[in-house]
């Protein structure tokens, strides 16, 4: 069964600092997908960033990026000059490809402060 | 707006009341999910639904029952509920690609006294 971890229940940075969230999963599939996705004080889910496991280079959106090594299973999620507003739960997540169900194994999540 | 909608967004009630939450997209998605989020902010899938058909019900007490009377609704049933019960229930939907993302709705925070 594929299980995802997040090993970082909380940071904190200050505003502009650059800060990396850790992730890291296990499965026997060549073929998946991984997502980051943001749940400020508001609670609502919000889609940061995806990562094909077929595609070597690592996705980048804007100030967010992610360092996939996909032979250590990690995918790592790298903000850079971040913002109050990236204050939120960080959550890894895994999609099997080939799952008709588009199921998602979350990680437990990372609580992210930045400080002003 | 296109959005997953769910309604009610706070819903206090007292142990031992049946309610629901009700769950609506209107983004055409076929499968569509019930996630609880505890205190500890763990994201659990309850159920999922592919065009009206349950596909996924993972173990959950049966005093929770989804209902989906069409593909573009999914609501949730709790009868008798519990203290354990409080939480925040998403909805969500998917639109059928692997690379998609999850489309949620703002959730609903249950509490149970």
């Amino acid at each position: 069964a594929q299980t995802v971890t997040q090993s970082q229940p909380e940071m904190s940075v200050q505003e502009a600092e650059t800060v990396t969230l850790s992730c890291t999963y296990d499965t026997s599939e060549s073929n998946y997908y991984l997502f980051w996705y943001k749940q400020p004080p508001s609670r609502q889910m919000i889609l940061v960033i995806r990562q094909e496991a077929y595609k070597q280079q690592n996705a980048t959106e804007n100030r967010f990026s992610v360092n996939f090594q996909k032979a250590a299973k990690s995918f790592s999620l790298k903000i850079s000059d971040s913002q109050l507003g990236d204050t939120a739960m960080y959550f890894c997540a895994f999609m099997r490809g080939g799952d008709s169900n588009y199921q998602l194994i979350w990680g437990a999540g990372t609580k992210l402060i930045i400080k002003p | 707006d296109t959005a997953v909608s769910q309604t009610p967004k706070y819903l206090v009630t007292q142990m031992g009341n049946d309610k629901s939450i009700k769950c609506e997209q209107n983004l055409g998605h076929d499968t569509m999910y019930w996630y609880k989020q505890d205190s500890k902010k763990f994201l659990k899938i309850m159920f999922s639904y592919n065009n009206k058909e349950l596909i996924i019900n993972e173990t959950v007490p049966n005093r929770f029952s989804p209902k989906s009377p069409d593909k573009a609704h999914l609501n949730l049933h709790i009868n008798s509920l519990e203290l354990g019960d409080s939480a925040v229930y998403f909805c969500a939907s998917n639109p059928g690609h692997y690379n998609s993302p999850l489309h949620f709705g703002n959730g609903t925070r249950l509490t149970v006294t």
